[in-house]
C-alpha cells in the first residue's frame, strides 16, 4: 500500500514551458486534491475532484489545468509555466466529503520555472 | 470566510521542554480542526485532530482541545525530542462547502540537544 505518490519529485522549467503532474492513490478514495505550499502561506488549493471524470476550482485556479480520467490519478497540467508558479505541489485525497475526513498527503514536487 | 491563525516561528526549544503552538480559527457553523506535521523532505502527515467541541485529539505525546468559547486548538507537548523537529499546521474542514481545508501558515519547531 503505497498511499499518495507523486510524479516528478523535482522539475525546472523555463518561462512559457508546459508539464504535467501525476498523482496517484491507491487507497480507492473518492476525493483528490492539489495543493501549492509557497512561504509564510500554508497550503493553497489549486483544483480539486469529488470523483473520477469531475473537477473543480479551488482557492488558486489559474494558470493550472486538472483531469481525473481514472479513480486513482489525478493530473496537474501548467500549460505555459511562469516563475509565479515556483513552487511546492502536494496532492492529497481523501475516502469521503464530510468534515472529519482525514487528507493524506503525497510527498511533494518541487518546481522552479525559470 | 473561514481562516486559521497559527504562532508565527521559528519556535526553538531544548530537548525535554514543554511545546505549546497556539492555533486560533474563524469559520461558520461546526469545523472540525486538526493538526499536520511535516518533517523536511516529506509531505504532510495527520498528527490529531478533533471534530466536535471539547474534544481531546492526541497522538505521539501531542495534544489539543477543540475549545468554542474561545476558537483555539491549541497543540501542546510535554516534553519534546529532537525527532520532534518538523513544520507543525494547524487546519479546519467545514463540511458544509465539500472538502473545505483551510491551512495555517505553518510553525517551524527545532529542538536542540
Amino acid at each position: 500500500n503505497a498511499g499518495v505518490t507523486q510524479t516528478p519529485k523535482f522539475r525546472v522549467l523555463k518561462t512559457g514551458q508546459s508539464m504535467t503532474l501525476l498523482c496517484a492513490q491507491d487507497m480507492n478514495h473518492e476525493y483528490m486534491y492539489w495543493y501549492r505550499q509557497d512561504p509564510g502561506m500554508g497550503l493553497r488549493l489549486i483544483h480539486y475532484s469529488v470523483g473520477e471524470g469531475t473537477t473543480a476550482k479551488g482557492e488558486v485556479p489559474d494558470g493550472y489545468n486538472v483531469s481525473r480520467l481514472k479513480k486513482q490519478n489525478f493530473l496537474l497540467g501548467l500549460e505555459s509555466a511562469a516563475p509565479s508558479q515556483t513552487s511546492v505541489y502536494f496532492c492529497a485525497s481523501s475516502y469521503g466529503r464530510g468534515s472529519t475526513d482525514t487528507q493524506y498527503f503525497g510527498p511533494g514536487t518541487r518546481l522552479t520555472v525559470l | 470566510g473561514n481562516s486559521v491563525t497559527q504562532m508565527e516561528g521559528p519556535v526553538t526549544l531544548s530537548e525535554e521542554a514543554f511545546l505549546t503552538i497556539n492555533c486560533t480559527y474563524t469559520a461558520t457553523g461546526y469545523p472540525s480542526l486538526f493538526w499536520y506535521v511535516q518533517y523536511p523532505g516529506e509531505g504532510l502527515q495527520l498528527l490529531l485532530k478533533a471534530t466536535k467541541a471539547d474534544d481531546k485529539g492526541s497522538n505521539k505525546g501531542f495534544e489539543a482541545t477543540y475549545r468554542k468559547e474561545t476558537t483555539s486548538f491549541h497543540l501542546e507537548k510535554g516534553s519534546v525530542q529532537v525527532s520532534d523537529s518538523a513544520v507543525y499546521f494547524c487546519a479546519l474542514s467545514d463540511g458544509n462547502y465539500g472538502q473545505n481545508f483551510v491551512f495555517g501558515p505553518g510553525t517551524r519547531l527545532s529542538v536542540l540537544p
